[in-house]
């Protein structure tokens, strides 16, 4: 899977979009990219996932620039609530069929009022 | 909640000693996978099931066993215990076994070895 690169940690104001970036400069074709946050001690929370073009659900945006080797995951209003990790993980479709996440650091994301 | 349930909540045993934690996926899914997260190593993913078989090895110890029930349930079995098998273990399931299924993670167990 390819690596990714996160900053890790930013602060961001309550009720302002979070613009979270990650690169991952080595993505291939068939590489999805996949962001989970975790908030302190609690089981990691899927947000969402993209190939290569945008993506917009309940919880985030997900912006993949055009040649793939970055992207970034927008909070539209940050709450308090969403002070947690966040990780940009890249998965591969693979033949033997290990979907398993690898995770990295992540960012540490504090929102504050 | 992602309905992904584990007992017990909290552990706490001493070295040398043999655990069982539980996991049940949510109602549907088929694939159950188990992680490690420890102040050190971050979360490592350690095996995966689907529909009963192992398909996927990470990092897992000798002493560490798993299995997936035809109920779909799994267990992860620890033995010999060491302080440093002291972390939150979490399991996750997903629908499937492809790519662009998520992982849907349970609220963990927190494992103290002491």
């Amino acid at each position: 899977d390819a690596k990714t690169t996160q900053p890790p940690s930013m602060d961001c104001a309550e009720g302002r979009a979070a613009n979270l970036p990650c690169n991952h400069s080595t993505i291939s074709g068939n590489e999805y990219v996949y962001w989970y946050r975790q908030i302190h001690s609690q089981g990691p929370q899927y947000i969402i996932h993209g190939l290569k073009n945008n993506e917009t659900n309940e919880m985030a945006s997900l912006i993949i620039t055009e040649d793939r080797k970055s992207s970034t995951l927008i909070l539209p209003h940050a709450t308090l609530r969403d002070t947690a990790v966040y990780y940009c993980i890249v998965r591969a479709r693979r033949q033997s069929n290990d979907y398993k996440l690898s995770f990295g650091a992540g960012t540490t994301v504090t929102v504050r009022a | 909640d992602s309905g992904v349930t584990q007992t017990p909540k909290h552990l706490i045993t001493a070295t040398g000693q043999r655990v069982t934690l539980r996991c049940s996926p949510r109602s549907g899914d088929l694939s159950v996978y188990w992680y490690q997260q420890s102040l050190d190593q971050g979360l490592q993913f350690l095996i995966q099931y689907y529909n009963g078989e192992e398909r996927a090895k990470g990092n897992i110890l000798e002493r560490f066993s798993a299995q997936q029930f035809p109920d779909l349930h799994s267990e992860l079995n620890l033995s010999s215990l060491e302080l440093g098998d002291s972390a939150l273990y979490f399991c996750a399931s997903s629908v499937g076994m492809d790519i662009y299924n998520e992982q849907f993670f349970g609220p963990g167990t927190r494992l103290t070895v002491l």
